[in-house]
């Protein structure tokens, strides 16, 4: 069974700074997706980034990017510049292709200080 | 595009009632759809698998009886929680699988509260 690891259970970081947030995960399977979701205390889940695991390219959306290191079963996002409004729980999670329903890591809580 | 409206946001009523809650995909068709269940300060776990026209799959531990889904149409899935304890109370997510790779579009989720 696949599973997923976010090992940092809080992190913090500086206005205008760059934080990375680490993820690493667990599959026998060639073929998949990786995502970063951020869930602000509204509690909606927000999709900031997706990679596919045929691209060796790393996704990137404007501040976010990720460092995808396949071998490694790694998958950290790095937001550069943070925001306030960056702060939010952040879930790393994993879908095999085929199946539908994201795999889930435990989050992590990101701060931001102003 | 691809907007999952799920209703009510935030209910509370009292222990042994049930509640049913919905998911709909506004702007898409979705034969199937996921319910998770989000305890405070924790993850997102799945529940049950929803698929339009036969009956849910439903995870390890997770009480069929208990949690009723029924997807009936290619864009609403229900969930109810029948004879519902103070222990169910918990906040309840859909998601509906897209048309794009990978693709999942998350309904704004559900605070049930049990008193």
């Amino acid at each position: 069974a696949q599973t997923v690891t976010q090992s940092q259970p809080e992190m913090s970081v500086q206005e205008a700074e760059t934080v990375t947030l680490s993820c690493t995960y667990d599959t026998s399977e060639s073929d998949y997706y990786l995502f970063w979701y951020k869930q602000p205390p509204s509690r909606q889940m927000i999709l900031v980034i997706r990679q596919e695991a045929y691209k060796q390219q790393n996704a990137t959306e404007n501040r976010f990017s990720v460092n995808f290191q396949k071998a490694a079963k790694s998958f950290s996002l790095k937001i550069s510049d943070s925001q306030l409004g960056d702060a939010a729980m952040y879930f790393c999670a994993y879908n095999s292709r085929g199946q539908g329903n994201l795999i889930f890591g435990k989050g992590t809580k990101l701060s931001v200080k102003p | 595009g691809a907007v999952v409206s799920q209703h009510p946001s935030w209910v509370i009523c009292k222990s042994g009632t049930s509640v049913k809650i919905e998911c709909r995909s506004l702007d898409f068709q979705a034969t199937t759809m996921f319910w998770y269940r989000q305890f405070p300060k924790q993850s997102l776990m799945l529940m049950a698998t929803s698929n339009e026209g036969s009956k849910a799959t439903y995870e390890q531990g997770v009480e069929k009886d208990k949690f009723l889904i029924n997807h009936a149409s290619l864009t609403l899935s229900t969930l109810t929680v029948t004879s519902a304890h103070p222990e169910d109370s918990s906040f309840y997510i859909c998601s509906a699988r897209g048309t794009g790779p990978g693709a999942q579009h998350f309904g704004d989720g559900t605070r049930l509260s049990i008193l």
